[in-house]
């Protein structure tokens, strides 16, 4: 079956140190790949798109890496803030749907200590 | 910055009774879709509408379902006969282009709670 899988625990780090989170799917050949940040009763906010043929892209102190043979995608935060603590979600659009419709993970949460 | 905008920001409602919920996209996307969030659970997808039909839909959305767009600016949904289940975070999301690769801009959602 398809699967999106990301952290559930929490990821805990000190304020200035680099947040890495994993996004994981299985039997999924998405097209491309979004983060989105996604704050308590809140909408998810877009953050980054990543396409199947691209291997890293890079937005101000964020990053996003993309191995279509590992079947991960790695989202970093450098230089990370109190005000970076949220929800990070991964999200796949899947190959065989024409209508943009995006598979989420659980997310993970991200709290970043000062 | 144009923003997709949903109202009401929470309804309760007695379980049997219909609710709409209504959002307005951002005036020159395409496609529009619905998605629900249960509390403490992933981000599921509902419908997406394209051209003034549905273009897909997932199994949730069943037949006490359906989304309409009645004039050029909202986008509503409609749960006929609603549920305890049926209890969760509503959100409406729209995509400028073709809706096939870009970005989605979502609202900020509608707390359904049925009772």
């Amino acid at each position: 079956s398809q699967k999106i899988e990301q952290n559930s625990e929490a990821l805990n780090i000190q304020e200035g140190k680099t947040a890495t989170l994993t996004c994981n799917y299985t039997n999924y050949s998405p097209a491309y790949l979004q983060w989105y940040r996604q704050d308590p009763g809140r909408g998810p906010v877009f953050l980054l798109l990543i396409r199947e043929n691209e291997k890293e892209k890079r937005k101000e102190r964020l990053k996003v890496t993309f191995d279509t043979t590992l079947k991960q995608s790695l989202f970093h935060i450098t230089a990370s803030q109190p005000a970076d603590s949220a929800t990070y979600l991964c999200a796949l659009r899947s190959g065989s749907s024409n209508t943009g419709k995006l598979i989420f993970g659980q997310g993970t949460t991200l709290q970043v200590k000062p | 910055e144009p923003e997709v905008t949903q109202t009401p920001s929470h309804q309760v409602t007695q379980m049997g009774q219909e609710v709409i919920l209504r959002c307005v996209p951002i005036s020159n996307h395409l496609y529009f879709y619905w998605y629900r969030q249960i509390l403490g659970q992933k981000v599921e997808f509902l419908v997406s509408f394209y051209n003034n039909e549905i273009s897909e839909k997932s199994e949730i959305f069943d037949d006490q379902f359906s989304v309409e767009r009645p004039d050029g600016s909202n986008f509503t949904l409609k749960i006929r006969s609603t549920k305890l289940e049926d209890s969760a975070m509503y959100f409406c999301a729209s995509t400028p282009l073709e809706g096939t690769s870009y970005e989605q801009y979502f609202g900020p959602g509608t707390r359904l709670t049925v009772t």
